[in-house]
């Protein structure tokens, strides 16, 4: 039973294509989260909502659009890949807003650009 | 500067060794404090948070100094099963949102 689970694990895709990376949580949060961990192994926050309104938007190209159909769900959107896309793509999900809570994250989508 | 800065590593100690781990953040107003772990090519899982009391978890044992911006991480008794790299995330937590930033990490590896 995965509480945080994404799909595609992996993508491989072109410059320039368009694709979709899915993520459903079943631990009853209403908080949930787009990271993306570069060749660096930095981890960014991309995106936040809660109970389906965007609520962090970080410094991200509008390439990237999120879309929460519930607050079950988190999918991301990415329009024109380029090869600095390339990355782990994590979502993860924490019962609340506040800062107390931890977060769950899903086990990532690895995308890699040709 | 960083919001939230680690030794990189690696950390090369033999089993049953101690090791230290510390981290400062650049946000005064940083609300809470954890530590995470990643093994390689996997998700980050949170290892525990980090109070201001100082807390204990088993072999863990983390602590918090809030004057200097400073956190650390301590594990006694190391395991081969350590071997990982430890996340320190802090959470500026704003009126709108919760948001963790990452440092870059700190890698150990354990050998018998």
């Amino acid at each position: 039973d995965t509480a945080v689970s994404q799909t595609p694990k992996y993508l491989v895709t072109q410059m320039g294509n368009d694709k979709s990376i899915k993520c459903e949580q079943n631990l009853g949060h209403d908080t949930m989260y787009w990271y993306k961990q570069d060749s660096k192994k930095f981890l960014k926050i991309m995106f936040s909502y809660n109970n389906k309104e965007l609520i962090i938007n970080e410094t991200v190209p509008n390439r990237f659009s999120p879309k929460s159909p519930d607050k079950a769900h988190l999918n991301l959107h990415i329009n024109s890949l380029e090869l600095g896309d390339s990355a782990v793509y994590f979502c993860a999900s924490s019962q609340d807003r506040g800062p107390e809570g931890p977060q769950h994250f899903g086990d990532g989508t690895r995308l890699s650009i040709l | 500067r960083k919001e939230v800065e680690q030794d990189p590593g690696p950390f090369n100690v033999p089993e049953g060794a101690t090791v230290a781990f510390n981290c400062t953040y650049s946000n005064s107003a940083s609300q809470s404090f954890f530590w995470y772990r990643q093994d390689c090519r996997k998700e980050p899982k949170l290892l525990m948070s980090v109070y201001s009391s100082g807390n204990e978890d088993g072999r863990f044992t983390a602590q918090l100094n809030r004057a200097s911006q400073y956190i650390s991480l301590l594990i006694r008794d190391s395991k081969l099963s350590d071997s990982a790299t430890y996340l320190c995330v802090v959470n500026p937590y704003m009126e709108y949102g919760n948001k963790l930033v990452f440092g870059a990490g700190t890698i150990l590896r354990v050998k018998s």
